[in-house]
C-alpha cells in the first residue's frame, strides 16, 4: 500500500538537478509532496490531481502520470535550503487512506 | 498562519504505562492523522479521523487507540506501551478535500523504556 520512493538517498552540489520518483501499486487520485527539514515537521510542497491539475510551489514542479501510477517531482537548480528529506503521499481512487511514501534524503553541499 | 499543537515534544514512559498523546489545531480543520516515522520507513498511518467521533484505522493500528471529541482534539492512546512503539509520533490536519494539503504539528519523541 505505501508509495515506494527512489532514489532512497542523493547527494548534490549547488545548481545541480534532481528527480525524485514515486511509484504507488493502486490506480491514484491524487498525489502529494512534502519536505521535512532535520528535526521539524513535513512541510507540503505540491499536490497533483488525477485529470492534471496542479496546485503547489512555483520553484518545484512535479509529473504525474496516472496510467503508470507514479509521480516525478523535479528540483531544479537546486539550492542548499533544499536539503532534506521528502515525501511522496498518495490518495489511491478507491477508499480514503492517504500513504506516505518511505522518503528520499537529498543534500546539497557547496 | 495554521497551526497544529501536540502536548509534548517529548516523553519517557514506561512498558505497560498507558500513555496519552494530544493534538490539537486551530483552523477548523475535518481530518485529522496520526502517523508515527520511523529511519527508513517514512510516515506510516495510524488512524485517522474525518468529523467528531469519527475514526478509521490506518496501517499500523495496533496497538493504538484514538478519541475525538472534539473537532479540533485528536488523541492518541497507547493502552499498554510497549518498547517497539518508541517512535516519534506526527499529528496533522486537513480541510476535508482530498485537494487540501496536510498540516503536521512538531511531533512527539516517544521513548518506552
Amino acid at each position: 500500500q505505501q508509495p515506494v520512493q527512489s532514489p532512497q538517498a542523493v547527494i548534490l552540489r549547488e545548481g545541480e538537478d534532481a528527480v525524485i520518483n514515486c511509484s504507488s501499486s493502486k490506480a491514484l487520485y491524487s498525489v502529494h509532496w512534502y519536505r521535512q527539514k532535520h528535526g521539524e515537521a513535513p512541510v507540503f510542497l505540491m499536490i497533483l490531481l488525477k485529470g492534471g491539475e496542479q496546485k503547489g510551489h512555483e520553484k518545484i514542479s512535479a509529473s504525474f502520470n496516472e496510467k503508470k501510477q507514479q509521480s516525478s517531482l523535479y528540483l531544479t537548480a537546486s539550492q542548499l535550503s533544499y536539503s532534506g528529506t521528502y515525501f511522496c503521499g498518495t490518495l489511491p481512487n478507491t477508499g480514503n487512506q492517504f500513504y506516505f511514501g518511505t522518503g528520499t534524503s537529498l543534500t546539497v553541499i557547496p | 498562519d495554521v497551526k497544529v499543537t501536540q502536548s509534548s515534544r517529548y516523553l519517557v514512559k514506561r512498558t505497560g504505562e498507558k500513555v496519552f498523546l494530544e493534538c490539537v489545531q486551530d483552523m477548523d480543520h475535518e481530518n485529522m492523522f496520526w502517523y508515527r516515522q520511523d529511519p527508513g520507513l517514512g510516515l506510516r498511518l495510524i488512524y485517522f479521523s474525518y468529523d467528531v467521533k469519527m475514526k478509521e484505522k490506518g496501517d499500523i493500528p495496533e496497538g493504538y487507540s484514538v478519541s475525538r471529541e472534539k473537532k479540533e482534539r485528536f488523541s492518541l492512546i497507547l493502552e499498554s506501551a510497549s518498547t517497539n512503539q518508541t517512535s516519534m509520533y506526527l499529528c496533522a490536519s486537513s480541510f476535508a478535500s482530498s485537494y487540501n494539503e496536510q498540516f503536521f504539528g512538531p511531533g512527539t519523541r516517544l521513548t518506552v523504556l
